[in-house]
């Protein structure tokens, strides 16, 4: 079992929709979750943290998390083209030793 | 502020050589990480270094290794290249050590083992 998992996609919304894009965790004693947006040929830039249960709103995007299933989740309302990148879950991690773990990433395409 | 700047932003090597890459972290940010990035594995973590000192390491052999000046700038060295090494490396700044904190991520240096 991977220690973050996320769908590949690539994940295909219309603009104006609301996108979803999930993310699994292994380690239950992670206490941070980070999405991170990548634009091809470009390096991670820092969207949303999200610390505690529950929802947490900047903007056109809301980061939900539920420690007892062990998914965070990044909606992303009103869609633009401009959203169209991939987005990499990052889940900090005890095992072994303390790190930043990141997902493989979703692939999110705006068709306008 | 300006961002975090890692130079150079590529590099073409042959195998057996070594390279050394730089990194300079947001100023005031004293913790920097450093992940390879690769099509097929995805963002990879290296190690973290604060305040001069290696706090984690990564599952990656001996050949890649680092340092941290006083100043945070920090520096990887990858020795004996091999064709699999080729990537993006990048290196991310936060303000304290350990992944519970935001970290900021620079350009990259594109690394290609030839």
């Amino acid at each position: 079992q991977k220690e973050v998992e996320q769908n590949s996609g690539p994940l295909s919304v219309p603009e104006g929709a609301i996108a979803s894009l999930n993310c699994t965790y292994s380690d239950r004693g992670s206490q941070s979750f980070f999405w991170y947006r990548q634009y091809s040929g470009k390096s991670p830039e820092l969207i949303m943290f999200i610390y505690s249960n529950g929802d947490k709103e900047d903007g056109r995007f809301t980061a939900q998390l539920n420690k007892a299933s062990q998914y965070v989740s990044l909606l992303i309302r009103d869609s633009q083209p401009s959203d169209s990148a991939t987005y990499l879950c990052a889940v900090n991690n005890y095992f072994g030793n303390e790190k930043l773990t990141f997902g493989t990433g979703t692939r999110l395409t705006i068709i306008p | 502020k300006a961002g975090v700047t890692q130079t150079p932003r590529y590099l073409i090597k042959t195998r057996g050589q070594q390279v050394t890459l730089s990194c300079s972290p947001i100023s005031g940010h004293r913790s920097v990480s450093w992940y390879q990035q690769t099509p097929g594995q995805g963002l990879q973590f290296l190690f973290e270094y604060f305040s001069e000192t290696q706090r984690n390491k990564g599952n990656f052999p001996g050949r890649f290794s680092g340092r941290q000046f006083s100043n945070s700038r920090s520096e990887m060295n990858v020795s004996t290249l091999e064709l699999g090494d080729s990537a993006l490396y990048l290196c991310a700044s936060s303000l304290l050590a350990g992944s519970s904190n935001e970290q900021f991520f620079g350009p990259g240096t594109r690394l290609t083992v030839l």
